[in-house]
């Protein structure tokens, strides 16, 4: 049973350009979240997909979004990089909306130079 | 929206319990203690979580202040492998993680 699986691992990118980074949730699972986290501090929520909608979102710019798939997978899009953009991204999964246990995948660490 | 404070850093002999304490004064009575940990370059794993009473599971012991001002995160047996950062959090059952902080935790280092 895999786990919550992002890709790419690492990623570099210059100042200004865009990325999406992508995420399978946890088999069974419905609910896809991500996280900032950058060197030295904890995870920071960007927001929250459930049955393809965001449901939540934290205090981040709209150069930040996303989307979920019909198969639950997700994607993280931000536009117009800025240096302070590099950071490990987290992508969790659970099961349902209103969530107990989350499982985090292993991240994607992008430097933007 | 509660917020929590941790010791910045804790060592624990191996094989001797280590007890991680979080503050968490402005907990509401809806919201719930969550502990993760995260070892380093992997994501945070999800440990326990409880409300009000004290809870058990393989990982480690949560025991809650009757007041649930704060609580502590028991590690019966600390191995090499329990070396993490360890993030206390506080979050609504039925809500989501909005405007949950994870802060930055404690650095729990076990020694030999």
């Amino acid at each position: 049973d895999a786990g919550v699986t992002q890709s790419p691992t690492h990623l570099i990118k210059t100042r200004g350009q865009q990325v999406t980074l992508r995420c399978s949730p946890k088999s069974g699972h419905d609910t896809v979240s991500w996280y900032q986290q950058a060197l030295g501090q904890g995870p920071q929520f960007i927001f929250q997909y459930y049955e393809e909608e965001e449901r939540q979102r934290g205090n981040f710019p709209d150069r930040f979004s996303g989307h979920q798939f019909p198969n639950y997978s997700s994607e993280l899009n931000v536009n117009a990089l800025l240096l302070g953009d590099s950071a490990l991204y987290l992508c969790a999964s659970s099961l349902g909306f209103r969530n107990t246990e989350a499982f985090f995948g292993q991240g994607t660490r992008l430097t933007v130079v | 929206d509660a917020k929590t404070t941790q010791p910045t850093s804790m060592d624990c002999a191996e094989g001797r319990a280590a007890n991680l304490p979080c503050n968490h004064s402005t907990i509401s009575g809806n919201e719930y203690v969550y502990w993760y940990r995260q070892i380093h370059s992997q994501g945070p794993q999800y440990i326990i979580h409880g409300l009000k009473n004290n809870e058990t599971n393989e990982m480690a012991s949560l025991i809650i202040t009757e007041d649930r001002k704060s609580s502590t995160l028991i590690l019966p047996h600390a191995t090499l492998r329990d070396t993490a950062v360890y993030y206390c959090i506080v979050r609504p059952l039925s809500g989501g993680y909005q405007k949950v902080t994870f802060g930055i935790g404690t650095k729990l280092q076990v020694i030999p």
